[in-house]
């Protein structure tokens, strides 16, 4: 089935570092990907909408400097964030959606950033 | 009022007991889907429907679009269901509306 994978699943970075988080889908592709945020005992939260070949568009209240994202195959979306601050700390996890738009969306299994 | 609503917030149960979540939505959708999150937090999605009902394994998803609600059924639950299910929505282009989920632990 759809498969995508994550990485790293945890990172803990000093703050003023930047932090490279991958989702890559492996047996399918995906022109778009997603990136969610989410803190302790809340849903998920849309952060932006990864292209393949064009730029991200980025939900209201999301700093797209911060919160780079590249989307430079159908099969890879990173998503970096800079000069990380501890408030960044948090489980950030990627979605895809097969092309062929049947198995609906596939999770990656989440990053737990933790700025110190 | 958030455009998906789930209930119950938190469930326990004893192994072998039959578990229902529901899930209210007040947005025109797509698709409904139901995703599994374990404490590790990687999620997985386990059922798409835009109608009925559907089955897989001890999993029963349905869903009623003119009342739209949905039901998530466990059958003969297990303690390696304890995890949070989230209910949530697509509409249409790429909106997808999260519920907050349904925290299942299941006691041996």
């Amino acid at each position: 089935g759809a498969v995508v994978s994550q990485h790293p699943s945890r990172v803990i970075c000093k703050s003023g570092t930047s932090v490279k988080i991958e989702c890559r889908s492996l047996d399918f592709q995906a022109t778009t990907m997603f990136w969610y945020r989410q803190f302790p005992k809340k849903s998920l939260m849309l952060m932006a909408t990864s292209n393949e070949g064009s730029k991200a568009t980025y939900e209201q209240g999301v700093e797209k400097d911060k919160f780079l994202i590249n989307h430079a195959s159908l099969t890879l979306s990173t998503l970096t964030v800079t000069s990380a601050h501890p408030e960044d700390s948090s489980f950030y996890i990627c979605s895809a959606r097969d092309v062929r738009g049947k198995r609906g969306y596939t999770f990656g299994s989440g990053t737990r950033l933790t700025v110190v | 009022k958030n455009e998906v609503e789930q209930s119950p917030q938190n469930l326990t149960a004893q192994e072998g007991e039959f578990i229902t979540i529901n899930c209210s939505y007040s947005v025109g959708i797509s698709a409904l889907h139901w995703l599994q999150q374990h404490p590790g937090g990687g999620i997985v999605s386990l059922f798409m429907l835009s109608s009925g009902k559907k089955k897989h394994g001890r999993l029963i998803a349905t869903i009623n679009i003119q009342e739209k609600h949905s039901s998530l059924h466990i059958t003969a639950s297990h303690p390696r269901d304890s995890a949070v299910y989230i209910c949530a929505v697509s509409g249409t282009g790429n909106q997808f509306y999260f519920g907050t989920g349904t925290s299942l632990t299941v006691i041996p």
